[in-house]
């Protein structure tokens, strides 16, 4: 079935410490890749995406994504966590006839100092 | 910087009631979108609507549910009889052109808690 999994429900990192979010999807054709990132009572915000190209793709705070075919994955990382990056982290997909995104179930991240 | 607004941000109703989510999309935006997300599952696409008609929407957009923009600035999301099911975070979107590689921006949401 068509799917976009993030098989890590909670993650907890130390402040400083890298970081690696999963993302897996299961389609026939090469999607559209997006992550959005959402803290308490705010909306989603757009960290990163990838259409076509460099599969190293880099985002706002810090954060890069990188997409590998082979795999059907696109996992975000961040080099260095920092506490305000505590929140939930979602991988989205788009597709070029359609005007909606799917969404994984997400996976919240909580920073200890 | 612009953003997507929505009122309330949280609303009570009970079972049967009519209820209607405001959303005040960026201003020189096209396209505009509402999502669900039930407490504890996945964010899911309702609807989406281009030039005063609906453009896609899911399976779970049924009867009970309508949209609409009244005027230059409002987007709203009607849910006509609401049931426990309804209960959930409404996020609205927009974007400046359709299709999923146009990013869509989000507002913060509305509750929706259906007693």
């Amino acid at each position: 079935a068509q799917s976009v999994t993030q098989p890590d429900i909670h993650i907890t990192v130390s402040e400083g410490a890298s970081l690696e979010l999963r993302c897996n999807y299961s389609y026939g054709a090469t999607p559209y890749l997006f992550w959005y990132v959402q803290s308490p009572g705010q909306g989603l915000q757009l960290l990163l995406k990838y259409f076509s190209g460099d599969t190293l793709v880099q985002g706002i705070k810090g954060f890069e994504a990188e997409f590998k075919r082979s795999q059907s994955s696109f996992n975000l990382r961040k080099p260095s966590v920092h506490w305000s990056d505590a929140a939930e982290y979602f991988c989205a997909v788009g597709f070029y006839n359609t005007d909606k995104l799917i969404f994984g179930t997400g996976t919240r991240l909580q920073v200890f100092p | 910087e612009p953003e997507v607004t929505q009122t309330p941000s949280h609303q009570v109703t009970q079972m049967g009631q009519e209820v209607i989510l405001r959303c005040v999309p960026i201003s020189n935006h096209l396209y505009f979108y509402w999502y669900r997300q039930i407490l504890g599952q996945k964010v899911e696409f309702l609807v989406s609507f281009y030039n005063n008609e609906i453009s896609e929407k899911s399976e779970i957009f049924d009867d009970q549910f309508s949209v609409e923009r009244p005027d230059g600035s409002n987007f709203t999301l009607k849910i006509r009889s609401t049931k426990l099911e309804d209960s959930a975070m409404y996020f609205c979107a927009s974007s400046f052109r359709g299709e999923t590689y146009n990013e869509q921006f989000f507002g913060p949401g509305t509750r929706l808690t259906v007693l």
